[in-house]
């Protein structure tokens, strides 16, 4: 079946650019998330990438696509204390729209 | 902004009771799923309905746990009888047909004791 792996955790300063990486082993990926959840709350969607894309902006956060490698990143710049959370990669293939989740990497900011 | 309710919030419950949590999907959603979040298993997928009919359930323990969708406006989770190894939380989430990501409730903790 699919699998998403991410590493467990993250720690970046206050300022610097975050990147969050995430490798999935189905080939038939259509679309790509980056999913939010921050403590007691439920998951928010940040932002998406269909498969035949290899990057997309939005405001501070930049998602690269190596399909080839099957490797996803989520980069979020000028990292503020808000950011602090569990960030989940998930995809979905167009035969089948289930969310496979990551295991989710949590993210600490740093003063 | 649209949003999926989920209720209750937080439950308590002996082993054995049973429990039904409810969902309420964003109106005009036709997929409804519903996900179970632990520390150790992460989130595993247990049912997904699309029109209301059930599509995939292969993820949940069939002789306690059953999953329907009344109408559109109601998706319930059941658990019937409950146990410690339950305890968790459960989110529904719901999207349009074939739609591009989806929108998460908030979640239901849920404590077996």
């Amino acid at each position: 079946g699919e699998d998403v792996e991410q590493s467990l955790f993250l720690s970046v300063r206050e300022g610097d650019s975050s990147v969050i990486n995430c490798t999935y082993t189905d080939s038939s990926s259509t679309y790509l998330y980056w999913y939010k959840q921050e403590p007691g709350a439920g998951l928010q969607l940040l932002t998406y990438i269909f498969s035949n894309m290899d990057m997309k902006q939005d405001q501070r956060l930049t998602v690269l696509l190596n399909k080839k490698d099957k490797h996803l990143s989520l980069r979020i710049a000028d990292t503020q204390t808000g950011d602090s959370a569990i960030y989940f990669c998930a995809e979905t293939n167009f035969g089948n729209e289930k969310l496979t989740f990551g295991t989710g990497t949590r993210l600490t900011i740093i003063p | 902004d649209a949003r999926v309710t989920q209720t209750p919030r937080h439950k308590v419950t002996e082993m054995g009771q049973e429990v039904t949590m409810r969902c309420q999907p964003i109106l005009g959603h036709n997929t409804v799923f519903w996900y179970r979040q632990t520390m150790m298993q992460g989130l595993e997928l247990l049912a997904y309905f699309r029109n209301r009919a059930p599509l995939d359930d292969s993820g949940m323990p069939k002789d306690r746990f059953s999953a329907e969708m009344p109408d559109a406006t109601l998706a319930t989770l059941k658990i019937q009888p409950s146990e410690p190894r339950d305890s968790a939380v459960y989110f529904c989430a719901s999207g349009p047909d074939r739609g591009v990501g989806y929108t998460f409730g908030s979640g239901t903790r849920l404590t077996v004791v």
